[in-house]
């Protein structure tokens, strides 16, 4: 149980366009969602949290209009990147979890390549 | 504020060889700690999910020990196989549900 599945896992856009990420929480509903970035040899990064029904709270230094975080509804999350730049070009990884006992489930995780 | 810290950031030994991978957190008050697994351009794979109330866990190799008072973890890896080569990350949740993340250790298993 507790299966978090992102797609697309691989995306490569031009610069100045638009990609949204899906997260979906396949056997349990999750209220908060997370939303991490990770450049190479470098370690994950939380850009922001997504709360079902109301705004996402975005870590220091996320540009809020850049990426936009919607969830709305229980077993769905989407950040999408607007006007893509080559430096946006990284891993993003969405995570939730069932429960705090249960621990955190991760999706697989999608590269992003802006050219 | 939680700190986590991983030790060593890289380990490189036989394969056959028993080893241990240390996780530190600076605040006892914490929900639970997991360990988890992340292979070159993948995402991350969940291994031991330990509660704070629990002192271990097991999954078939792989052994998690908790020390909430010391503030430590250690993920041992019996029998260590080139396939266990990944980096390990050491997270805490804590009061506020929150992740809080280690920088992970880089760990080659050489044939």
């Amino acid at each position: 149980g507790a299966v978090v599945s992102q797609h697309p896992s691989r995306v490569i856009c031009k610069s100045g366009t638009s990609v949204k990420i899906e997260c979906r929480s396949l056997d349990f509903q999750a209220t908060t969602m997370f939303w991490y970035r990770q450049f190479p040899k470098q370690s994950l990064m939380l850009m922001a949290t997504s709360n079902e029904g109301s705004k996402a709270t975005y870590e220091q230094g996320v540009e809020k209009d850049k990426f936009l975080i919607n969830h709305a509804s229980l077993t769905l999350s989407t950040l999408t990147v607007t006007s893509a730049h080559p430096e946006d070009s990284s891993f993003y990884i969405c995570s939730a979890h069932p429960s705090a006992n249960y621990g955190y489930t991760f999706g697989s995780g999608t590269r992003l390549t802006v050219v | 504020k939680q700190e986590v810290t991983q030790i060593p950031a890289a380990l490189s030994v036989p394969e056959g060889e028993n080893l241990v991978l240390n996780c530190s957190f600076t605040d006892s008050a914490i929900y639970n700690l997991q360990w988890f697994r992340q292979d070159p351009g993948k995402g991350l794979t969940s291994l031991l999910l330990i509660q704070s109330s629990q002192r271990e866990q097991t999954s078939g190799r792989l052994n998690a020990s908790l020390d909430k008072s010391s503030g430590r973890s250690t993920l041992y890896i019996a029998a260590s196989q080139p396939g266990d080569s990944a980096t390990y990350l050491c997270a805490v949740m804590d009061s506020n549900y929150q992740l809080i993340w280690g920088a992970g250790t880089k760990l080659i298993i050489k044939p």
